[in-house]
């Protein structure tokens, strides 16, 4: 079945620093793929989406390819803010009739001054 | 106006109990879901109905019911509530079953004591 691998956290950075969190994902066909963020005590909100090989995503200086060759959708910023601490997931959705969200574990990120 | 909107935020109740969890969506979207996320922050689909009908029921105890009075509203009801079902429970909506994006609502935590 499809699953979804992201590194596991807690990634804590200082601000200002570059960010790389890992995702990688097993599934049949060409599935959608997502960043999704939660704040604490919040629910999730999309942060960015590719819909096919190549796509990259781009939301709020955060950013993602569709890596097909490697099976990957790592996320990327610049410079961190101590306002994207947060818990990142990356997630895979096939279109059809039965299409769901299948989530990686999340990564906890904690930016610090 | 919120988009995706769950009562209640919180519920303590002990086990044995019966309790249900309603959602709501003002997006005109045909499609929900349910999903729960564990004390390890892991996410996982529960329900989906689509149009009022359900479409995916992933192997979740018969405890649990949803129920879909109409395409805004999918409620969660639980039966003989056990601690393991302390956990978050997510409603989301997209507009239909394709590759769109799912809406996230703010959660319910519910604590089995």
């Amino acid at each position: 079945g499809d699953s979804v691998t992201q590194m596991e956290g807690p990634v804590t950075l200082s601000e200002e620093a570059f960010l790389t969190i890992n995702c990688t994902y097993t599934a049949t066909g060409y599935p959608s793929l997502f960043w999704y963020v939660q704040y604490p005590g919040e629910g999730l909100q999309l942060l960015l989406k590719a819909t096919k090989a190549d796509d990259k995503g781009s939301n709020k200086g955060f950013e993602a390819t569709y890596r097909k060759e490697t099976t990957s959708f790592h996320l990327e910023k610049g410079s961190v803010q101590v306002s994207d601490s947060a818990v990142y997931f990356c997630a895979l959705r096939h279109t059809g009739t039965a299409s769901k969200l299948t989530f990686g574990t999340g990564t906890r990120l904690q930016v610090t001054l | 106006d919120t988009a995706v909107s769950q009562t209640p935020k919180y519920l303590v109740t002990q086990m044995g109990n019966d309790k249900s969890i309603k959602c709501e969506q003002n997006l005109g979207h045909d499609t929900m879901y349910w999903y729960k996320q564990d004390s390890k922050k892991f996410l996982k689909i529960m329900f989906s109905y689509n149009n009022k009908e359900l479409i995916i029921n992933e192997t979740v105890p018969n405890r649990f019911s949803p129920k879909s009075p109409d395409k805004a509203h999918l409620n969660l009801h639980i039966n003989s509530l056990e601690l393991g079902d302390s956990a978050v429970y997510f409603c989301a909506s997209s507009q239909d079953t394709g590759g769109g994006t799912q809406y996230f609502g703010p959660g319910t935590r519910l604590l089995v004591l």
